[in-house]
């Protein structure tokens, strides 16, 4: 088991307020990555970190924001959300022995 | 650019009959990772199946195996002896010989209805 904790796991909130969503892993995995599941998009990547500071853009970054201070946490930020921005989050994490990938319990986040 | 698509939106099967979810992938790269994943109702992502590009034969895990045609670049996911629990949704992934990144990309998803 990865160990690997998102929070919150549900959180509606309003149009143009920022939003923070955290992903916290127990076992040093360097690869950490932020996805968006959406009905006919399956899961698509958002920014992704692969290590300390070192983070990157995927496929739909607009809007969103990240940061890892620390190898245990990868923080995905709305700087002002958006109803378009509805949507269940996942963190996944590299696991480097197997090269599989692990996910999160996901957050459902609703933007009213 | 890498591409993973499934073709099959949604698909019914009866309880204990075999099932193969269609999987077409699109990649300039040597090497490379497909994968399967179930998502349930209940939303988590859970692992089914690896098959590597250098693999020779096809993977199994269970009731799961992973049909790999590299030359038509296919890598659809049998189910034998299908279960009501098998009821969910299925994502095919790829992982690109990406360098640093080895980012997983994923398809739109099937949703299999598993009929008593």
């Amino acid at each position: 088991d990865a160990g690997i904790t998102q929070s919150p796991r549900h959180k509606v909130t309003e149009t143009g307020t920022p939003v923070t969503l955290r992903c916290h892993q127990t076992e040093n995995h360097r690869y950490m990555y932020w996805y968006r599941q959406d009905p006919g998009h399956g899961l698509r990547l958002i920014h992704y970190s692969y290590g300390v500071k070192d983070t990157d853009k995927g496929e739909v970054s607009d809007g969103y924001s990240v940061s890892r201070s620390k190898t245990e946490d990868f923080l995905l930020t709305l700087e002002s959300a958006t109803s378009s921005q509805t949507s269940v989050y996942f963190c996944a994490i590299r696991e480097e022995a197997n090269y599989g990938y692990t996910f999160g319990s996901g957050t459902r986040l609703t933007v009213v | 650019a890498q591409k993973i698509t499934q073709t099959q939106p949604g698909m019914f099967v009866q309880e204990k009959e075999a099932v193969t979810l269609d999987c077409t992938y699109d990649t300039s790269d040597q090497s490379y990772g497909l994968f399967w994943y179930k998502q349930p109702s209940s939303g988590e992502m859970i692992f089914l199946i690896y098959q590597g590009s250098y693999d020779e034969q096809n993977a199994t895990e269970g009731r799961y195996s992973l049909n790999f045609q590299k030359a038509r670049k296919s890598a659809n996911l049998v189910i034998s002896a299908s279960q009501l629990g098998d009821s969910a949704m299925y994502f095919c992934a790829m992982r690109g010989d990406g360098g640093a990144t080895n980012k997983l990309i994923f398809g739109t998803g099937t949703l299999l209805a598993v009929q008593p």
